[in-house]
């Protein structure tokens, strides 16, 4: 079992539709990272978060450390918002970062 | 101006030889970072410097030494290069090595062995 777990692999939806993408993670961690891969391969931070949540335009990212779950929540989604949706974990003890398999969404028009 | 920068961005060549990959980063960070994303696209971590040394070393054949000449340079070489090796490799950095600051990534180094 992987370290890091996102649900659900795969998402599609139409555009304009609330979108959540979980991660569980079963280590104690510093941080949790939120990253977003689009289809040309380059990798953007989104998230970086210990505690509660934070807010960046239409994106909310969540964390709940005592049941070791995290959120990523996209209002209003967009087209443009299609692409891989990653999140890792630095271990509290060796800060190495692990990194979920990735959620895949699709925004369609 | 690019803040973490690769080169090359793409590389085919072929079994048994040696390449290397470079990263830059000029934005001051104390640690630079290698991950592979193998061809299911997940991310691995491979290596972590801080302040030129190395702090993460993950179970990584020893055909891949990292050098890095300092903080603002990590890069990779690799010896005898095999099919597996065929990747996208990353590099990134961020403000200190115990997770307090976000991570910026490069573009990746996608690599064909052949």
């Amino acid at each position: 079992k992987n370290e890091v777990e996102q649900s659900p692999q795969n998402l599609t939806a139409q555009e304009g539709e609330f979108i959540t993408i979980n991660c569980s993670y079963s280590v104690g961690i510093s941080a949790l990272h939120w990253l977003q891969q689009h289809p040309g391969g380059g990798i953007v931070s989104l998230f970086m978060l210990s505690s509660g949540k934070k807010k960046h335009g239409r994106l909310i990212a969540t964390i709940n450390i005592q049941e070791k779950h995290s959120s990523l929540h996209i209002t209003a989604s967009h087209p443009r918002d299609s692409a891989v949706y990653i999140c890792a974990v630095r271990s509290r003890s060796n800060y190495k970062l692990t990194f979920g398999k990735g959620t895949l969404l699709t925004v369609n028009p | 101006d690019t803040a973490v920068s690769q080169t090359p961005k793409y590389l085919v060549t072929q079994m048994g030889n040696d390449k290397s990959i470079k990263c830059e980063q000029n934005l001051g960070h104390d640690t630079m970072y290698w991950y592979k994303q193998d061809s299911k696209k997940f991310l691995k971590i491979m290596f972590s410097y801080n302040n030129k040394e190395l702090i993460i070393n993950e179970t990584v054949p020893n055909r891949f030494s990292p050098k890095s000449p300092d903080k603002a340079h990590l890069n990779l070489h690799i010896n005898s290069l095999e099919l597996g090796d065929s990747a996208v490799y990353f590099c990134a950095s961020s403000q200190d090595g115990a997770g307090a600051n976000v991570l910026t990534f490069g573009a990746g180094s996608r690599l064909t062995v052949l």
